[in-house]
């Protein structure tokens, strides 16, 4: 089975400041990884989605960028944070099974001031 | 894009008692999935319901599918105060994505 590594767990940051968090998956190989963001009390939003290294998908204009350096590792950056990006971010990875089952990461805080 | 909906949005009841949750979507799916996630925590997978199956039970938790009225509901039998959670239905209608509702908000009262 799959274990997803997420960190910071939290993370409260001033406007403007930059942002990395990371996300390793151990388990499986050639995952789909995802990140979500996850507003106070509501569904997921898929920001980003990776099907291989250097491969990267993006869902919504943004403030974020994603990279995947490699085939386990999938980090979400930012060069300037803005307010709007606070969140609760979660990665999740897809295995080999077939059906698109995600296992999640604990999921990082981020808090923007 | 979100898909997906849950209702009812919460939900509250004496432990012991059954919890019914139910997810509406949109287009035509591969499978439908039932996750839950504890305050503060990631989401962990529940069940995963495929097309062309009508009901399937896991432990306390049964779920059925409607393909016609594009609807799935979530049964927890005989509810326990760590059912407490948030469940999402999430929809498989592409390789690499899910589309999620915004859940349901189960308090199990002891």
């Amino acid at each position: 089975s799959q274990t997803i590594h997420q960190w910071p767990a939290t993370l409260v940051q001033p406007v403007g400041s930059p942002l990395s968090l990371e996300c390793t998956v151990e388990g499986t190989s050639n995952p789909n990884l995802y990140w979500y963001r996850q507003a106070a009390g509501r569904g997921l939003q898929l920001l980003f989605y990776s099907v291989g290294i250097g491969q990267i998908s993006s869902e919504v204009p943004q403030n974020l960028s994603a990279s995947r350096p490699q085939d386990r590792q999938f980090i979400l950056s930012s060069k300037k944070l803005l307010l709007s990006d606070s969140g609760f971010y979660l990665c999740a990875s897809a295995g080999a099974s077939g059906a698109n089952v995600l296992t999640f990461g604990a999921g990082s805080r981020l808090t923007v001031l | 894009s979100q898909q997906g909906e849950e209702d009812p949005q919460a939900l509250s009841i004496q432990e012991g008692e059954n919890a019914t949750m139910n997810c509406s979507y949109k287009t035509s799916i591969n499978n439908l999935q039932w996750y839950r996630q504890n305050s503060g925590r990631g989401l962990v997978h529940l069940i995963l319901i495929r097309s062309n199956e009508r009901e399937k039970h896991s432990g306390r938790l049964r779920v059925t599918l409607d393909t016609s009225k594009k609807s799935s509901s979530l049964l927890i039998t005989a509810s326990r105060a760590a059912d407490t959670a948030s469940y999402f239905c999430a929809t498989d209608a592409s390789n690499y994505q899910l589309i999620w509702g915004a859940g349901t908000k189960l308090i199990i009262k002891p």
